[in-house]
C-alpha cells in the first residue's frame, strides 16, 4: 500500500529562523512528488519533484527529492508569520490517478 | 481556485440522514476527487473520477458514493450520515493526474450529531 510520512507532526519557531520539513514515501512506481501549502482552507500547490527534476527553489522556499532514500525535504528560510500554515507532502504513482497525501506538518512562526 | 466552488460550506445534520455535497468547476477537468481532511491523518481520498461516469474508490470510501454525470459536476453523497463523517470535505480537479495542475475547493465543513 502506498504510504507517505511527514515529520515532524508540528513545528514552532521565531521569525528569521530557518526551518526544515520531511517526508518520506512508500510507492510502487514512483512518478512525483508534491509540496503543497495549507493556510486557512484549500492548499496551494507550491513544488513538484521529479526522477528527472529533483531540486526546485521559489524565493525562501527550497525543496529536494532524494531518489535513494524516498524522500523529500522542504527548506524555508528566514522564516516570517505568513509562513505558518499546515504544509502537505504528496506522491503520484504511474499505476494509480490517486495522488496520497501525508498528514501534514504543521508550522507556526511567531514574532 | 481555479473555478472550483464547493456547496454547501457548512452543514450540520443528524445521525442517519443522507447528504450530498456538491462539486462544481468550470475549467473542464478531467480528474476530479473527493477528500476528507481530519486532525492527525492530513488529507485522505474518499472517492475519484477520471471522466464522465468513470469513478473509483480511494482509500476511506466506504459510507460514501459518488456520481459525475456532467465533466462539470461531481457529487459526494453520505447514504446514512455518521458521526465519524464529521470531517473537513475538499474537492479537487485537475487537467492530468493530480500533479502541479491539481486545483482545491475552499472546503465543505460537514458536523453530523
Amino acid at each position: 500500500e502506498d504510504k507517505v510520512v511527514q515529520s515532524p507532526l508540528s513545528l514552532v519557531v521565531h521569525e528569521g529562523d530557518t526551518v526544515t520539513l520531511n517526508c518520506s514515501y512508500e510507492v510502487t512506481n514512483f512518478r512525483s512528488l508534491l509540496w503543497y501549502k495549507q493556510e486557512k482552507k484549500a492548499p496551494t500547490f507550491l513544488f513538484m519533484l521529479t526522477s528527472s527534476g529533483i531540486e526546485k527553489k521559489s524565493g525562501r522556499l527550497s525543496s529536494i527529492l532524494d531518489k535513494k532514500e524516498l524522500s523529500s525535504i522542504l527548506n524555508i528560510t528566514a522564516t516570517q508569520t505568513g509562513d505558518s500554515a499546515i504544509y502537505l507532502c504528496a506522491v503520484l504513482s504511474y499505476n494509480t490517478d490517486k495522488l496520497i497525501f501525508g498528514t501534514g506538518t504543521r508550522l507556526q512562526v511567531f514574532p | 481556485d481555479a473555478g472550483i466552488t464547493q456547496s454547501p460550506r457548512h452543514k450540520v445534520t443528524e445521525t442517519g440522514t443522507p447528504v450530498t455535497l456538491r462539486c462544481h468547476q468550470t475549467e473542464n477537468h478531467r480528474y476530479m476527487y473527493w477528500y476528507r481532511q481530519d486532525p492527525g491523518h492530513g488529507l485522505r481520498l474518499i472517492h475519484y473520477s477520471y471522466g464522465v461516469k468513470d469513478t473509483d474508490k480511494g482509500e476511506v470510501s466506504d459510507g460514501y458514493s459518488v456520481s459525475r454525470s456532467k465533466t462539470e459536476d461531481f457529487l459526494l453523497t453520505l447514504e446514512s450520515a455518521t458521526s465519524s463523517q464529521t470531517s473537513v470535505y475538499f474537492c479537487a480537479a485537475a487537467p492530468g493526474q493530480g500533479g502541479e495542475k491539481l486545483f482545491f475547493g475552499s472546503g465543505t465543513q460537514l458536523s453530523v450529531l
